[in-house]
């Protein structure tokens, strides 16, 4: 039962445009919400994250959208960067609770072509 | 200064054989965690420690048995490897609750013959 569902396994965009990329949840009881980024090779690294109090975050180039009543979020990157081509994982989790834990999605592979 | 590091990076082994993988973390935290990302790319959260008392056990088979000797070591031994337990296994820690920001290990790629 995938909790965290990254549909688009890739993306490909332009150097200097914008980058979208999309996560749906089908847990409501989910409160927060984090963006890793993951090089290959290497473990994924936390890069920006939203509390489901509010609807968005942002981080320079990155921005966080959060659609609570659509249960959909989405990465937002401007302008595009080469550097920015790795894997990115969606991940959903709850504050409260003795058993907190990440739930991930399986990824989406950013190529950012020159 | 690697803040999580693990032992192997990469781990080749036959079936029926009992390995170990080693982590350690120097930030401070005191929850570690062990990941397996499989061959679907899913990143599932297997076992988490918090001050060396097992928070986390998922539905994982008991051949696998986490030791934490203290909250900057949280290692993972498995028994009688089964070719299905090929993947990457990462380790990864954080401060206080898992919804914190996690900081990742490189991975062990294990790869089962």
């Amino acid at each position: 039962d995938q909790q965290v569902k990254q549909n688009s396994p890739s993306l490909s965009v332009q150097e200097g445009r914008i980058s979208i990329l999309n996560c749906d949840y089908t847990n409501s009881m989910f409160d927060y919400f984090l963006w890793y980024k993951k090089y290959p090779a290497e473990g994924p690294t936390f890069l920006i994250s939203i509390s489901s109090i509010k609807d968005k975050n942002e981080d320079g180039r990155f921005t966080v959208f959060l659609n609570k009543s659509a249960k959909h979020l989405s990465l937002h990157i401007v302008p595009s960067q080469p550097g920015d081509s790795a894997v990115y994982f969606c991940a959903a989790s709850l504050i409260t609770g003795a058993n907190s834990k990440l739930t991930f999605g399986k990824g989406i592979t950013l190529s950012v072509r020159p | 200064d690697t803040a999580v590091s693990q032992t192997p990076k990469y781990l080749v082994t036959q079936m029926g054989n009992d390995k170990s993988i080693k982590c350690e973390q120097n930030l401070g935290h005191d929850t570690m965690y062990w990941y397996k990302q499989d061959s679907k790319k899913f990143l599932k959260i297997m076992f988490s420690y918090n001050n060396k008392e097992l928070i986390i056990n998922e539905t994982v088979p008991n051949r696998f048995s986490p030791k934490s000797p203290d909250k900057a070591h949280l290692n993972l031994h498995i028994n009688s490897l089964e070719l299905g337990d090929s993947a990457v296994y990462f380790c990864a820690s954080s401060l206080g609750q898992p919804w914190k920001t996690q900081y990742f290990g490189p991975g062990t790629r294990l790869l089962v013959l």
